[in-house]
C-alpha cells in the first residue's frame, strides 16, 4: 500500500514566524492530499487539502505545495499564532473509495 | 459540513470484555466508513474498510475476528472489540466518506482496558 512519510515530528516556532512540513508518498497512484490539524483527544479536522492536478493552494495563512514528480508536499503557515500549536497530519488517497494514508505527525508548538 | 458522530468518547472495562463503538453520520448517507486507531503520540493507522451491506476490508496485520465490524445501514457502522486486552487500550476513531473526496472524522472513543 501507500507509505506516507512527514517531517519534522516536533517543530518549534516564535509566534509570528513561519512553519513548513514536508511529506513525501510512495504511489503515484495517490491523487488527493489533505492536511489535517488534531488537538489533543480531539478528531482531526481538515485544514487545506491538493489535488493532483494543482501545484499549489493557499487560504489565507496556509498553502500547501505539491510535487508530483518527486511525490512530496509541503504545508506553509505564515504568521504563526499560538493558537496554531497542535499536531499536524499530511495524508495522502487514490480518490474514489477514500482509503487514506496518515504521515507520523508533527507537533507545532508556537511560542509567543 | 457533513457531522460525523461517534460514541462512546470513552470507555474503561475489564480485560475479556468485549466493547462496542457506534459511528453515526447524521446529515448524509456513507457507503463506506473508515475505521482509524491511534495510539498516544502517534498517527492515524487505517484498521478497516467498511461498507454498507458487506463484508469488510481489513487492513493487514488486523486481527478481523478480534475488531468486528457492521455496517447494517448507511448512517451506521460500529466497531467491536472482542474479548479486549489492556493492549488493545487506543483511541479509535471513525470516519465517513460522503461521496467525495473529503474524509469526516467522528470524536473519537478512547479506550481503556484495565
Amino acid at each position: 500500500g501507500e507509505n506516507v512519510e512527514q517531517h519534522p515530528s516536533t517543530l518549534s516556532v516564535q509566534e509570528g514566524d513561519s512553519a513548513v512540513i514536508k511529506c513525501t508518498y510512495s504511489d503515484s497512484a495517490s491523487n488527493y492530499f489533505p492536511w489535517y490539524k488534531q488537538e489533543l483527544g480531539k478528531r482531526p479536522q481538515l485544514i487545506i487539502d491538493i489535488r493532483s492536478n494543482v501545484g499549489e493552494k493557499k487560504d489565507q495563512r496556509i498553502a500547501v505545495t505539491l510535487n508530483k514528480t518527486a511525490k512530496h508536499f509541503s504545508l506553509h503557515i505564515t504568521e504563526t499564532q499560538p493558537e496554531d500549536s497542535a499536531v499536524y497530519f499530511c495524508a495522502a488517497s487514490m480518490g474514489n473509495f477514500n482509503k487514506f494514508y496518515f504521515g507520523s505527525g508533527t507537533k507545532l508548538n508556537v511560542k509567543p | 459540513g457533513a457531522v460525523v458522530s461517534q460514541h462512546p468518547s470513552r470507555v474503561i472495562c475489564k480485560s475479556g470484555t468485549s466493547v462496542k463503538i457506534e459511528c453515526r453520520s447524521l446529515d448524509f448517507q456513507a457507503t463506506t466508513m473508515f475505521w482509524y486507531r491511534q495510539f498516544p503520540k502517534q498517527s492515524l493507522m487505517l484498521m478497516a474498510t467498511s461498507n454498507e451491506g458487506s463484508k469488510a476490508t481489513y487492513e493487514q496485520g488486523v486481527e478481523k475476528d478480534k475488531f468486528l465490524i457492521n455496517h447494517a445501514s448507511l448512517t451506521l457502522s460500529t466497531l467491536t472489540v472482542t474479548s479486549a486486552h489492556p493492549e488493545d487500550s487506543s483511541f479509535y476513531i471513525c470516519s465517513a466518506d460522503r461521496g467525495g473526496e473529503k474524509l469526516f472524522f467522528g470524536s473519537g472513543t478512547q479506550l481503556s482496558v484495565l
